[in-house]
């Protein structure tokens, strides 16, 4: 069974604080992605990685930058976060290019005061 | 701009009976198709897919019907169970893409 875990399930942080939330998988998939699920809005993509140090901006990039210094590891940085940032944070991993289904994580509810 | 779209927020259904969630969507090149379950303070877990060149794909309760001249995609669940009470997301992709595009997601509330 595919395995994506996130390093906190709850996370509350002040608003200028810098943000870190990680993500492992461990199915040797080459891409990864991060997500913020916000209700009526359903999941929108923040940035994706395809191979190790490669990353792409998703819909919402601002505000947000990624690391993926190893292939089962992918960071979301939170620079300076803000209140709009408070959202469940949901990180996927998936193999290759073609028909395969993303797996998730079980997210991180991120609130900023 | 939302690419895919699910109008249905909820969906409240009788114990037994069938659950039909809608899906529409608008970008011609989507191939593929995905349904997601989640439930609270989970993460989405995926169900079932089914590509452009089938218009069925059956799995236990679950079925999904592509009507491509409509760009419409639907998920039967029959019969609906408690269990089955979850938000259900849509998400569509081109077939070369490493994007899933999702909905906006349908609240399944399975009444005993």
């Amino acid at each position: 069974d595919v395995k994506v875990t996130q390093s906190s399930r709850y996370l509350v942080k002040r608003t200028g604080e810098k943000v870190f939330l990680e993500c492992v998988q461990d199915m040797d998939h080459e891409n990864m992605f991060w997500y913020r699920q916000d209700p009526g809005l359903g999941l929108r993509l923040i940035y994706f990685s395809y191979d190790v140090k490669m990353k792409e901006k998703g819909d919402i990039p601002e505000g947000y930058s990624v690391s993926r210094e190893k292939k089962e590891r992918f960071s979301l940085i939170l620079e300076s976060a803000s209140t709009n940032q408070t959202s469940m944070y949901l990180c996927a991993s998936r193999k290759g290019t073609g028909p395969y289904e993303q797996y998730f994580g079980p997210g991180t509810r991120l609130t900023v005061t | 701009d939302q690419q895919v779209k699910q109008n249905s927020p909820s969906l409240s259904v009788q114990e037994g009976r069938i659950s039909i969630l809608n899906c529409d969507y608008t970008n011609s090149m989507f191939d593929y198709f995905l349904w997601y379950k989640k439930y609270p303070a989970e993460g989405p877990t995926f169900l079932i897919s089914i590509s452009s060149i089938k218009d069925k794909n059956e799995d236990g309760r679950f079925t999904v019907f592509l009507n491509k001249s409509a760009k419409h995609l639907s998920l039967h669940i029959v019969p609906s169970q408690p269990g089955d009470s979850a938000v259900y997301f849509c998400a569509a992709s081109d077939w070369n893409d490493y994007k899933l595009s999702f909905g906006a997601g349908t609240t399944v509330t399975v009444r005993a």
